[in-house]
């Protein structure tokens, strides 16, 4: 299994409607992270966890909001999706990065392809 | 606010020759910096990582990058590419401190990799 699996992999879906991406890890990291990639843009953050009890904004995150529900567990909702939410969504994990590296490695999961018609 | 540019945004490539991706970025202070790759259809796996010490930094898959202050640049090299090295490749740049860095993505360069 997947360190970090995103479901669903692919969802068209209907402007208005509320969607949900959901993330689970098995990393056993307390930090979690929703980016949005756009050809010609890259990734861009849209909110970050570091557990349970703690979200945090990202550069993007009108539109969206975030569950933390478990360590394991971060998902993603558009309240209303609207066509320019159509993007490629991935989640990701990190520890705490402590230590001389101190460099805070991303696990990504595969992502998730939603469309806006 | 820290930036990352990747000028290139396709490169093609011979298979055996050798390969060069540019990353230039923009922060105050001494960044963090990480190479990341996508395969189609993937999540994006890391590369290799620079944070402090040695400016020439080897990561997996035989990849290589190099800190230059001066230049503000962090380019990925690999001496001879291989076919299954076709992938998007990004940079990124993180700010903050040690444990925790918000990261900053370039735009990617697609690496296409010619018989």
């Amino acid at each position: 299994d997947a360190d970090v699996t995103q479901t669903p992999r692919n969802r068209i879906t209907k402007t208005g409607k509320r969607i949900m991406l959901e993330c689970s890890q098995t990393k056993g990291h307390d930090r979690m992270y929703w980016y949005r990639q756009d050809p010609g843009l890259g990734l861009r953050l849209i909110y970050y966890s570091f557990d349970v009890k703690d979200i945090n904004k990202g550069e993007i995150s009108d539109g969206y909001s975030v569950s933390r529900q478990a360590q394991a567990k971060f998902s993603l909702s558009l309240e209303s999706a609207i066509p320019n939410q159509t993007a490629l969504y991935f989640c990701a994990t990190s520890d705490l990065g402590n230590g001389h590296s101190g460099a805070n490695v991303l696990t990504f999961g595969a992502g998730s392809r939603l469309t806006v018609l | 606010a820290q930036s990352v540019t990747q000028p290139d945004i396709h490169i093609t490539v011979s298979e055996g020759a050798s390969l060069e991706l540019r990353c230039n970025y923009s922060y105050g202070a001494t960044p963090y910096l990480f190479w990341y790759v996508q395969s189609p259809g993937q999540g994006l796996q890391l590369l290799l990582k620079y944070f402090s010490g040695d400016t020439l930094v080897q990561g997996i898959k035989g990849f290589e990058a190099e800190f230059k202050r001066s230049q503000s640049s962090f380019n990925l090299r690999k001496p001879s590419v291989h076919w299954s090295d076709a992938a998007e490749y990004f940079c990124a740049v993180g700010r903050g401190n040690t444990g925790f860095q918000k990261l900053v993505f370039g735009t990617g360069t697609r690496l296409l990799v010619s018989p």
